[in-house]
């Protein structure tokens, strides 16, 4: 039972365009929503969250975006750069966190 | 430096043979946490504990055992390991709250023939 699912397993953006993430999740009991990035040989390392009480979270080049109501997540990334390449985990907590399988993001020159 | 530490990196072992990774961290977390993560699956908690001496099973805790003697440490052990637990393995730490931000560990890549 997968509560939180990130229905794309690679995205591939020009560099300097807009990259946009999806992430769905099941369980309305869900409160506060993260996005990790992890690059190889690397642990995930914390990129940005939201509270279920907001709708949006801004962080420089990084948005977060929450729809409630279609109990969707999406985290836009612009302009992006090479160094954003990597894969981006979504996560929501209930009483522990629950991760999403992982989204490859390719940033192309 | 803040961080998390797991050790060894990377291990290659064979059916049956016990095993332990270490994890430790220094920046005082209450919250501690094992993960593996596989192609197609994510990230998938195995055990997590409160603090010392308290813990408990995630999602996937079969094969696996902990400890949390100290506050700093939480060692993953393997008694008896298996093929399907070849996997890459997270230890993460976090103040607070166990679903608030964690710090992750480098991870620890486990094969098992």
């Amino acid at each position: 039972d997968q509560q939180v699912k990130q229905n794309s397993p690679s995205l591939s953006v020009q560099e300097g365009r807009i990259s946009i993430l999806n992430c769905d999740y099941t369980n309305s009991m869900f409160d506060y929503f993260l996005w990790y990035k992890k690059y190889p040989a690397e642990g995930p390392t914390f990129l940005i969250s939201i509270s279920s009480i907001k709708d949006k979270n801004e962080d420089g080049r990084f948005t977060v975006f929450l729809n409630k109501s279609a109990k969707h997540l999406s985290l836009h990334i612009v302009p992006s750069q090479p160094g954003d390449s990597a894969v981006y985990f979504c996560a929501a907590r209930a009483q522990k966190l629950v991760f999403g399988q992982g989204t490859r993001l390719t940033i192309n020159p | 430096e803040a961080q998390v530490t797991q050790n060894p990196r990377y291990l290659i072992t064979v059916t049956g043979k016990k095993l332990t990774v270490t994890c430790s961290q220094n920046m005082n977390h209450e919250y501690m946490s094992w993960y593996r993560q596989d192609p197609g699956l994510g990230l998938r908690q195995i055990y997590y504990s409160m603090n010392v001496e308290v813990t408990d099973k995630g999602d996937v805790p079969e094969g696996y055992k902990v400890s949390r003697k100290e506050k700093r440490n939480f060692p993953l052990i393997l008694e008896s390991p298996s093929p399907n637990q070849t996997s890459l393995y997270f230890c993460a730490s976090s103040p607070g709250r166990m679903g608030n931000e964690q710090f992750f560990g480098p991870g620890t890549r486990l094969t098992v023939l």
